[in-house]
């Protein structure tokens, strides 16, 4: 079936613009995850969704990041006026979301942000 | 605090030898253990996972990992490395708590495939 799809797959960006980035999570799955990977600090936990319940925001790294999800399905996470140091792979996750029981995140394939 | 570390920043195996790959990870109680790869420009694929039960655990392209508790450790293996495992791998851990959902990374090591 289809994976977790990702786009763009590639954004360049002029610093102090605001991108949005899209997450599809495979049909079925009730929690959504988003990973950031950059050169300096490795792979972070930034926002994770669980249904209806109120996301886990603990990973954000400033007021600047938000992330939405419409539907129970599609992820937005959007970052406001830009920095160079917001340049990396911005990862979207998603699991069947059973609380209390192993769950397996499921990964796609990322955007390239790079902000100039 | 819950963290895991992956000593070995970079591997060069050759071709048809065998490889491990370190993991070890700090946590009080048994967690849930990843290993994703992640190809040049591609998002991360699981390999396998540990949850429970058999320590010695089976995943895909003929990894296996053994998790070791009195080590901390969860160690891939694969018998004999092809050009096409040349990637870099994660390993990852969850607590087992309800409400902690995000999985916390090592930092990568990176395999080189010589021929």
């Amino acid at each position: 079936g289809a994976g977790v799809s990702q786009s763009p797959s590639n954004k360049v960006t002029e610093k102090g613009k605001d991108v949005e980035l899209r997450c599809d999570p495979i049909s079925g799955h009730t929690a959504l995850y988003w990973y950031r990977q950059s050169l300096g600090q490795g792979l972070e936990f930034l926002i994770y969704f669980q249904g209806n319940s109120a996301p886990d925001k603990s990973g954000l790294p400033s007021d600047r990041f938000s992330a939405e999800r419409t539907g129970g399905s599609v992820s937005t996470l959007t970052i406001q006026r830009t920095q160079q140091e917001d340049s990396a792979v911005y990862l979207c996750a998603s699991s069947l979301g059973f609380t209390g029981a192993p769950d397996t995140q499921y990964f796609g394939p990322g955007t390239r942000l790079t902000v100039l | 605090a819950q963290s895991v570390t992956q000593p070995d920043i970079h591997i060069t195996v050759s071709e048809g030898a065998s490889l491990e790959l370190r993991c070890n990870y700090s946590y009080g109680a048994t967690p849930y253990l990843f290993w994703y790869v992640q190809s040049p420009g591609q998002g991360l694929q699981l390999l396998l996972k540990y949850f429970s039960g058999d320590t010695l655990v089976q995943g895909i392209k003929g990894f296996e990992a053994e998790f070791k508790r009195s080590q901390s450790s969860f160690n891939l293996r694969k018998p004999s490395v092809h050009w096409s495992d040349a990637a870099e791998y994660f390993c990852a851990m969850k607590g087992m708590n309800t409400g902690f959902q995000k999985l916390v990374f090592g930092t990568g090591t990176r395999l080189l495939v010589s021929p």
